[in-house]
């Protein structure tokens, strides 16, 4: 089956420490996109891949990092300079940019502790 | 409707009636829209979606309407069952590309 594969689904850090959540895809899609989700909050866009070896910065991109190496992947590091880190992230890709279906992966929840 | 905040707009619905959910965008040259559906601790997944040269499309069980004039988005679920509770999230794609805005979302509950 086609579809996105977040890992992990919970992560713990503490305080100082970077992750990285990883997303995989085997739809063949070109864009991917990550976004984050607070309690009561519709998500926002944190990073966004049109192509291989490119990304831009979205809405949020401050103490987040990605890179794009892979078509089928799109990691996502949250570094320590990310003040608020604890949340729920989801990963997507569409086939194209503009208006297109993005599909969602099942998130990963990092809590800091 | 939308709001911002902790606590999402809750539409409690009675199972086998039919649900209205409603949706105010803000960008007037936004030209696509979309619904997703959310449940507990999963990923959003696609419902149906809407282009601006359309002011009605149909699904299965589901029907989404298009105002531009007061840029105002409805989805309607027809006979709304349990596995139709979830959080509603309508997006719009302003033009930018693939960066679609997404509304905070609405709770529907369904009561037996």
């Amino acid at each position: 089956d086609g579809g996105i594969t977040q890992s992990p689904k919970y992560l713990f850090r503490k305080e100082g420490q970077n992750v990285t959540l990883s997303c995989e895809q085997n739809l063949n899609h070109d864009a991917m996109y990550w976004y984050r989700q607070d309690p009561g909050q519709g998500l926002r866009l944190i990073y966004y891949s049109q192509i291989v070896n490119d990304f831009q910065k979205g809405d949020i991109a401050e103490g987040y990092s990605v890179s794009r190496e892979k078509k089928e992947s799109f990691p996502l590091t949250v570094t320590s300079a990310q003040k608020n880190p604890t949340a729920f992230y989801l990963c997507a890709s569409s086939i194209g940019g503009g208006a297109n279906v993005l599909t969602f992966g099942a998130g990963s929840r990092l809590t800091v502790l | 409707g939308e709001s911002v905040g902790l606590h999402l707009p809750t539409l409690s619905v009675q199972e086998g009636d039919n649900s209205i959910i409603n949706c105010a965008y803000s960008n007037s040259a936004s030209d696509y829209f979309i619904w997703y559906k959310q449940e507990s601790g999963k990923g959003p997944q696609f419902i149906i979606d809407i282009r601006s040269n359309m002011d009605k499309r149909q699904g299965q069980r589901v029907t989404v309407l298009l105002n531009k004039t007061v840029k105002h988005l409805s989805l309607q679920i027809a006979a709304t069952q349990p596995g139709d509770s979830a959080v509603y999230f309508c997006a719009e794609n302003s033009g930018s590309w693939g960066k679609l805005q997404f509304g905070a979302g609405t709770q529907v509950v369904v009561t037996p």
